[in-house]
């Protein structure tokens, strides 16, 4: 149980385009998933918390005009990076926690989406 | 601000010598401090949640501790497959725009020889 994906798995796009990566949750319903950023040798990174139903929150110094995110259902939230530059270049990863608040606070993570922009 | 100190930065063992990960936090009142294992590529794996200074858990080769202050994570007897980075991440019991962060240390590269 408590299993997360994501897709795509890597995506390459040219400088200036838009990419939209999903997260599932396959076998819970999860009002809350949380978007990680990790680049080369350095750890996660909290980007935002995505809530169903409502917008997100976003971390300090993260854009929310250039990573959108739509938490749309209690199965999937996506996040677009607009606007695409090669800075933004990281590997992007997403957590839900399946069992929020019920004395369990554990997130589970979704397998990683690699974004390059050339 | 909460903070995670892991070490050493990287940890070579050779097959069957048993050692500890050290895991240092801050944090504004603990809900709970969470061991992650995380392949090359790929997503961190839940290993372990403590929520209490004292508590202890156990999965195969693997013990986790904590204390007030850092959390161990033992490896007995490691095999080449339990080389991995292991990342230890706190979340705090505080509520507002980061309800639910976790704070994340940078980690421990585990290499076992054969």
């Amino acid at each position: 149980g408590a299993v997360v994906s994501q897709h795509p798995s890597w995506v390459i796009c040219k400088s200036g385009t838009s990419v939209k990566i999903e997260c599932r949750s396959l076998d819970f319903q999860a009002t809350t998933m949380f978007w990680y950023r990790q680049f080369p040798k350095q750890s996660l990174m909290l980007m935002a918390t995505s809530n169903e139903g409502s917008k997100a929150t976003y971390e300090q110094g993260v854009e929310k005009d250039k990573f959108l995110i739509n938490h749309a259902s209690l199965t999937l939230s996506t996040l677009t990076v607009t606007s695409a530059h090669p800075e933004d270049s990281s590997f992007y990863i997403c957590s839900a926690p399946p069992r929020w608040g019920l004395n369990s606070y554990e997130q589970y993570f979704g397998p990683g989406t690699r974004l390059t922009v050339t | 601000e909460d903070q995670v100190t892991q070490s050493p930065e990287a940890l070579r063992l050779q097959e069957g010598e048993s050692s500890s990960l050290n895991c240092s936090y801050t944090v504004s009142g603990l809900r709970g401090l969470f061991w992650y294992r995380q392949d090359p590529g790929k997503g961190p794996e839940f290993l372990f949640t403590l929520y209490s200074a004292g508590e202890e858990k156990e999965k195969e080769r693997l013990k986790a501790t904590l204390t007030k202050k850092e959390s161990f994570l033992h490896i007995t007897a490691p095999k080449p497959e339990d080389s991995a980075t292991y990342l230890c991440a706190v979340q705090a019991n505080a509520g507002g725009t980061s309800y639910g962060k976790l704070t994340f240390g940078q980690g421990t590269i585990l290499t076992v020889h054969p």
